[in-house]
């Protein structure tokens, strides 16, 4: 099956603690992304990878951190997490970083939850 | 201001019916247009692209674009259960050498039996 994963499912933290959440895609795609869907449910990107390499860093807070080790690998680390930071986080991976035609297939998603 | 604003927020529609949803786009830079549905539990997922003025028809869902306007629509015809979800409308732009994608707030349909 090929498709985007995405782990964990949710996680619970308190704050100020650390986490990390990991995401491989089957594809065979070139570019990676992390999404956040805040409670009303909006989109925002936060990153984009092309080939390991990041090629977009939206207005994120600093404790923020991608990590990529291949292209079908992308992790996100959140330092020190802080209540707003309670969302679902997406994955998405699509075939190239450029060009109209270019499908973004998601992955399940990680709600955190920050207590 | 969001440069894609969506309409209805929400819409219910009986089984069989037709669900038309709406899109706008505020920027001349945004000229490519997306539809993507998510469903409760799962990640958003693409259902077609529009890029050209006029009508798009794949299966039961035909989107209609005027740049003129940067207005796109969404029709669903035949109505199922299994379209109740969030869809979202997306616009994309060419941000130095790579495209990013934006995405509007959404629009929750219900279909109901």
């Amino acid at each position: 099956e090929t498709a985007v994963f995405q782990t964990p499912n949710y996680h619970v933290t308190q704050v100020g603690n650390e986490v990390s959440f990991n995401c491989k895609q089957t594809l065979g795609h070139d570019t990676m992304y992390w999404y956040k869907q805040d409670s009303k449910k909006l989109l925002k990107i936060m990153f984009s990878y092309n080939n390991k390499q990041l090629i977009v860093n939206e207005t994120v807070p600093r404790r923020f951190s991608p990590q990529s080790s291949d292209k079908a690998h992308l992790n996100l680390r959140i330092k020190s997490v802080e209540p707003e930071d309670s969302a679902v986080y997406l994955c998405a991976s699509s075939p190239h970083n450029w060009g109209a035609l270019n499908t973004l297939y998601f992955g399940a998603g990680t709600r955190l939850s920050v207590l | 201001q969001q440069k894609v604003q969506q309409s209805p927020e929400s819409l219910s529609v009986p089984e069989g019916g037709m669900a038309s949803l709406n899109c706008t786009s505020s920027d001349r830079n945004f000229q490519y247009f997306w539809w993507y549905r998510q469903h409760s539990g799962e990640g958003p997922k693409a259902l077609m692209s529009i890029f050209s003025d006029g009508d798009k028809k794949e299966g039961r869902f035909t989107a209609h674009l005027n740049k003129a306007s940067l207005h796109v629509s969404l029709h669903i015809r035949d109505s199922q259960p299994s379209d109740s979800a969030l869809y979202f409308c997306a616009v994309s732009e060419l941000s130095g050498s790579f495209n990013k994608l934006t995405f509007g707030a959404g629009t929750r349909l219900a279909v109901c039996p």
